[in-house]
């Protein structure tokens, strides 16, 4: 079964700092992973995806993820922080076998500090 | 263009009555179709989804159903809500076949009273 552990329900950078976002996941098979971020009372918006391609994956708004799979790991950063970035990050797993199911971590908040 | 629509987006309901949240599709055909339940402190938890009309995957034990009566529609339903059904719930729809990218609706809050 696969699943997604993402460390820290919260995080706080301060504004131009560096972010870092932190996800480790758990697949048998060839994962697909994702980042989704979410704003308040909306729905999630698609921030990035790996799909075996490159291990370097460069989303929306500047943010990157890398995957690692020695470490088992797909962390997010973005080099400067927004107060714009304050919102919701959610983690996803999907099997490449099997398309059906996607599983989310349980989020990080992501609070920016003036 | 894709568009997904859900409603009511806000409700409350006392314990014990029933409920129903619809979701549609527009510009797609045969999408996959996701209801996720969102609980303070508690991530996101995928509740069902749908490879096709009448064909429901259930993936938490709950008093809670769907239903996807139609190629593009996605109902969740209960006869008798818990105190504990509160929360903001989400359809997501998916190509077929695809790399798991989620197409969020805007959601809809569920307050049980």
């Amino acid at each position: 079964a696969q699943s997604v552990t993402q460390l820290g329900s919260h995080v706080s950078v301060s504004e131009g700092a560096l972010v870092l976002l932190r996800c480790n996941y758990s697949s048998s098979v060839p994962p697909y992973l994702f980042w989704y971020v979410q704003y308040p009372n909306q729905g999630l918006q698609l921030l990035l995806k790996y799909t075996s391609a490159a291990t370097l994956v460069k989303g929306i708004n500047g943010f990157e993820a890398e995957f690692k799979k020695s470490e088992t790991s797909f962390h997010l950063t973005k080099p400067s922080a927004h107060m714009s970035d304050a919102a919701e990050y959610f983690c996803a797993v999907s099997d490449s076998n099997r398309d059906d199911k996607i599983i989310f971590g349980k989020g990080t908040r992501l609070h920016i500090l003036p | 263009s894709q568009t997904i629509h859900q409603w009511p987006a806000t409700l409350v309901q006392p314990v014990g009555s029933p409920l129903s949240l619809e979701c549609t599709v527009e510009g797609t055909s045969n999408p996959n179709l996701y209801w996720y339940r969102q609980a303070a402190g508690r991530g996101l938890q995928l509740l069902f989804y749908s490879v096709g009309i009448g064909q429901i995957s259930s993936e938490v034990p709950q008093n809670l159903s769907a239903s996807r009566p139609q190629d593009r529609q996605f109902i969740l339903s209960s006869k008798k809500l818990l105190l504990s059904d509160s929360g903001f719930y989400l359809c997501a729809w998916s190509v077929q076949r695809n790399t798991g990218e989620l197409f969020f609706g805007e959601g809809s809050r569920l307050t049980v009273l």
